[in-house]
């Protein structure tokens, strides 16, 4: 099984919908966060929860909303989908306790199409 | 704003060769990461660098790092097939300890031919 679970794996839906992505982990990291990858742009950081009750905008929180609900779930939202979401998004997460010399660990990623 | 830079993006080289992917960032940051994506997957970490003049070597890949220069170097030794992928280097943006957000270069689309 994933450690970091994504899902669903892929979604196709129209302009204006609220979509939400979710991300569990088996891992017992406390730090997650979302990336979204667009072509030829690499990997850009939407929103990142170090607890359950930290929540920080990163470099485009702008259309997208974040719930963590349990150290095991971080969920992604969109409240009124547009088209240049479309794009591929990531779930990563990180272990405090095993300090900033580990990598971030990926889910699988869920392919978002809006039309 | 932490700008991170890769060089090339997009490389074609033969079987046997050797290269270096380049990655320059714009701030101080003394954590700096590789990774490997292959078409359609998520990302694998491949080395975590951390100090200034931290070299770490897997396979035929070996990742070096120059903070004073904010640069990175991912060289490639007699390359395979199976070496081909997208590699993005990634740079902590939060100084002073703790996991924190990762900035990415864009990516160096890398094939390897026959």
């Amino acid at each position: 099984d994933a450690d970091v679970t994504q899902t669903p794996r892929n979604r196709i839906t129209k302009t204006g919908k609220r979509i939400m992505l979710e991300c569990s982990q088996t891992k017992g990291h406390d730090r997650m966060y979302w990336y979204r990858q667009d072509p030829g742009l690499g990997l850009r950081l939407i929103y990142y929860s170090f607890d359950v009750k930290d929540i920080n905008k990163g470099e485009i929180s702008d259309g997208y909303s974040v719930s963590r609900q349990a150290q095991a779930k971080f969920s992604l939202s969109l409240e009124s989908a547009i088209p240049n979401q479309t794009a591929l998004y990531f779930c990563a997460t990180s272990d405090r306790d095993r300090g900033h010399n580990q990598p971030q660990h990926f889910g699988d990623g869920t392919r978002l199409s809006i039309l | 704003e932490l700008k991170v830079e890769q060089n090339p993006l997009f490389l074609s080289m033969q079987e046997g060769k050797n290269y270096t992917i380049y990655c320059n960032y714009s701030t101080t940051s003394d954590r700096l990461y590789w990774y490997r994506q292959d078409p359609g997957k998520s990302l694998e970490s491949l080395f975590v660098l951390l100090s200034n003049g931290a070299v770490k070597q897997e396979g035929r890949l070996m990742a070096s790092l120059d903070t004073k220069a904010r640069l990175s170097t991912l060289h490639i030794t007699a390359a395979v097939h199976d070496l081909s992928a997208t590699y993005f280097c990634a740079v902590s943006f939060l100084s002073g300890g703790g996991a924190d957000g990762l900035t990415f270069g864009k990516g160096t689309h890398l094939i390897i031919q026959p």
